[in-house]
């Protein structure tokens, strides 16, 4: 059954970083694409950043572009996104999820963890 | 803005039919599958349609998907209060190189 399990929101000022951990089970990182997406506060969902199956392909959102990294850990089983030079606009409650089949569809999502960007 | 464009809101009686419209262009919907999510209130979202009208495994026939030209359409019939919650189309935009949504559509079973 697959599941995933995101860690690491919290507080952080501007400018600041911060690296979100997605823990996944019941399927292998290097056999499925992996997605960030975000949703601020009472707003809809934002697609964040994408990671092919083999690791060879990232795109990102233009938002955050230059300052996101998605990247993997397949020994760990685990998805990462570091945020650095955050904004206050980045305030959100970030989602991953696995691809389906490459086909650049979200499908198993996890809970989310909510990162806030204040001062 | 979203890339996408849903209905703000739509609703309907229970035990009644409505349809969420998606529209977009060719960059997206019009070559690319379009893909329909179930956000129930502070869960995360679920995927109900994928490749324009598949169902997950679990996903009842209550929910369909259609696709035409650069638009799409959500089915949901049999409507349940516990059917109220935003609904929101998803695609890949080849023009961006990213996923795109739309702004997402809140249903409200009167």
């Amino acid at each position: 059954q697959v599941q995933l399990v995101e860690s690491g929101g919290g507080v952080v000022q501007p400018g600041g970083s911060l690296r979100l951990s997605c823990a996944a089970f019941g399927f292998t990182l290097s056999s499925d694409g992996m997605h960030w997406v975000r949703q601020a506060p009472g707003k809809g969902l934002e697609w964040v950043a994408f990671i092919s199956y083999d690791g060879n392909n990232e795109y990102y959102a233009d938002s955050v572009r230059g300052r996101f990294t998605i990247s993997r850990d397949t020994s760990k089983n685990t998805l990462y996104l570091q945020m650095n030079s955050l904004r206050t606009e980045d305030t959100a409650v970030y989602y991953c999820a696995k691809d389906r089949g490459g086909t650049g569809t979200p499908d198993y999502w996890g809970q989310g963890t909510l990162v806030t960007v204040s001062s | 803005q979203s890339v996408l464009t849903q209905p703000p809101s739509v609703s309907a009686a229970p035990g009644q039919k409505v349809t969420i419209s998606c529209s977009g262009s060719s960059s997206n919907i019009g070559n690319n599958y379009v893909s329909w999510y179930q956000q129930l209130p502070g869960t995360a979202p679920k995927l109900l349609i994928y490749e324009n009208n598949k169902r997950p495994s679990g996903i009842p026939d209550q929910f369909s998907g259609s696709k035409s030209g650069t638009s799409a359409t959500l089915g949901i019939t049999g409507l349940q209060t516990g059917d109220e919650a935003d609904y929101y189309c998803g695609t890949w935009d080849s023009s961006l190189t990213a996923v795109v949504f739309g702004g997402g559509t809140k249903l409200t079973v009167l």
